[in-house]
């Protein structure tokens, strides 16, 4: 069964880059799926932030204006997200996710989640 | 605030059924897209329950039931148990947002 574990800094000063991690075990990314993931401000609901397709294709939140990268490196098994200029609407629990190739896909595998805190 | 609407609670007794309605547009559950419930236990990751607007997930007992009609969906609970209290929420796609999108959220309370 896949797991996901995501990994990175618990805290972000304002206007600098927010960069997360996800290690992908008992899959490999490069076999299908998509790989992204979804965000959850302490107290809210879930917002999509964008995923990946092992190939390269991306698809981001418009919401968050370009300030999001996802980018995959196939030989780790792992994926990754930087989020630029972070501001403290930025501070949230990151999911990791797994989801099914379609233009809404279902997220089938999540990982724990890491709670990123953006604060001077 | 999000295009898809859920009421922030709902609550019923066990053995109860209980359902959470996610309301959407044209754009969104009005369109070809299906429509995915998650159900999230507290300080944990969301778990899938409904795909493909009607599926269950692997292990969701069948008690747990999706529908779509229009523009809106629905998840049904029957024979509310006291572990099914959790928050709930529906996902699915904009085309005039050009989003993945979900609903705000609906906390289940088992009386």
């Amino acid at each position: 069964q896949v797991q996901l574990q995501e990994s990175g800094p618990g805290l972000v000063k304002p206007s600098e880059t927010l960069s997360l991690m996800c290690t992908v075990s008992d899959y490999s990314v490069n076999n299908g799926y998509y790989w992204g993931w979804i965000r959850q401000p302490p107290g809210k609901g879930l917002e999509w932030v964008g995923h990946i397709f092992y190939s390269g294709t991306t698809f981001y939140n418009p919401s968050l204006r370009g300030r999001v990268t996802i980018s995959a490196d196939t030989s780790k098994n792992q994926f990754s997200l930087k989020v630029n200029s972070a501001s403290d609407a930025d501070t949230a629990v990151y999911f990791c996710v797994r989801g099914t190739v379609t233009t809404n896909p279902s997220f089938d595998s999540w990982g724990q989640g890491t709670l990123v805190t953006v604060s001077s | 605030q999000s295009v898809l609407t859920q009421p922030p609670s709902v609550s019923g007794a066990p053995g109860q059924t209980v359902i959470i309605s996610c309301a959407g547009s044209s754009s969104n559950i009005g369109t070809h897209y299906y429509v995915h419930w998650y159900r999230q236990l507290p300080g944990t990751a969301p778990k899938p329950l409904i795909y493909g607007n009607t599926n269950r997930a692997s292990g969701v007992p069948d008690r747990f039931s999706g529908s779509k009609s229009g523009t809106s969906a629905s998840l049904a609970i029957t024979g509310l148990q006291a572990e099914d209290e959790a928050d709930y929420y529906c996902q699915s796609y904009d085309s005039s947002l050009t989003t993945v999108t979900f609903g705000g959220g609906t906390k289940l309370t088992v009386l």
